[in-house]
């Protein structure tokens, strides 16, 4: 069935520290956004992504459509990091809503 | 600037009670969609809408409806809340095309049934 995956579920950095979060995805898809939601729940837009590369200060998004994943890249962590990354995408087949990964819980310690 | 705001930000309720929760937004976008997120789990779409007197059932709609009759809002209802249905709701935009465009969500509203 369609599916969108994310890993690792959990990861704890040393500040400084970079990282790497993925996102598999089931089935083509004509959208792929990035979130951060902060402790405070807020729904961050970091990337829209349904392919290519793009960067964004110490954020970086790549997404390899035919091969069906994405990769956020994280350097130099600081403690505002912290918070629950979404992988989201639309697919081709159906409507234009947002099927949500289960997120990765990113936890930056100083 | 344009924005998406939800209102109430908190509500508590009791069983039974029909519920209403707000969604406004100045993109003028014509695509609205109203999601859930329990605790622990990634969003999940209830409702969403293509645009005035539009609306279609998402994977979690039974025991919600909406109604577009502007561009601006999309209320959710919860025709008699149940304990289950308490949650972090989410409205969400995007322009409308044959492409699906980048989703801007609101702040959310936290509601809990009792």
């Amino acid at each position: 069935g369609i599916q969108v995956e994310q890993s690792p579920p959990d990861l704890i950095l040393q500040e400084g520290a970079n990282s790497t979060l993925r996102c598999n995805f089931s089935d083509s898809v004509n959208n792929l956004q990035w979130f951060h939601q902060n402790p405070w729940g807020q729904l961050i837009n970091l990337f829209y992504i349904p392919s290519g590369t793009k960067q964004n200060g110490r954020l970086s998004a790549t997404t390899v459509a035919t091969e069906r994943y994405s990769l956020l890249y994280i350097s130099s962590s600081q403690t505002t990091d912290s918070g629950v990354y979404f992988c989201a995408v639309v697919f081709q087949t159906g409507a234009n809503n947002l099927f949500f990964g289960t997120g990765t819980r990113l936890t930056v310690i100083p | 600037d344009a924005e998406i705001t939800q209102s109430p930000r908190h509500k508590i309720t009791e069983t039974g009670r029909q519920v209403t929760l707000a969604c406004h937004q100045t993109w003028n976008h014509n695509n609205m969609f109203w999601y859930r997120q329990d605790l622990g789990h990634g969003l999940r779409l209830i409702h969403y809408s293509y645009g005035v007197h539009d609306t279609n059932k998402g994977e979690v709609s039974d025991g919600y409806s909406v109604s577009r009759s502007n561009t601006e809002d999309l209320p959710l209802t919860l025709e008699s809340a149940a304990s289950s249905q308490t949650s972090v709701y989410f409205c969400a935009s995007s322009e409308s095309a044959g492409v699906p465009y980048e989703q801007y969500f609101g702040p959310g509203t936290r509601l809990t049934v009792t």
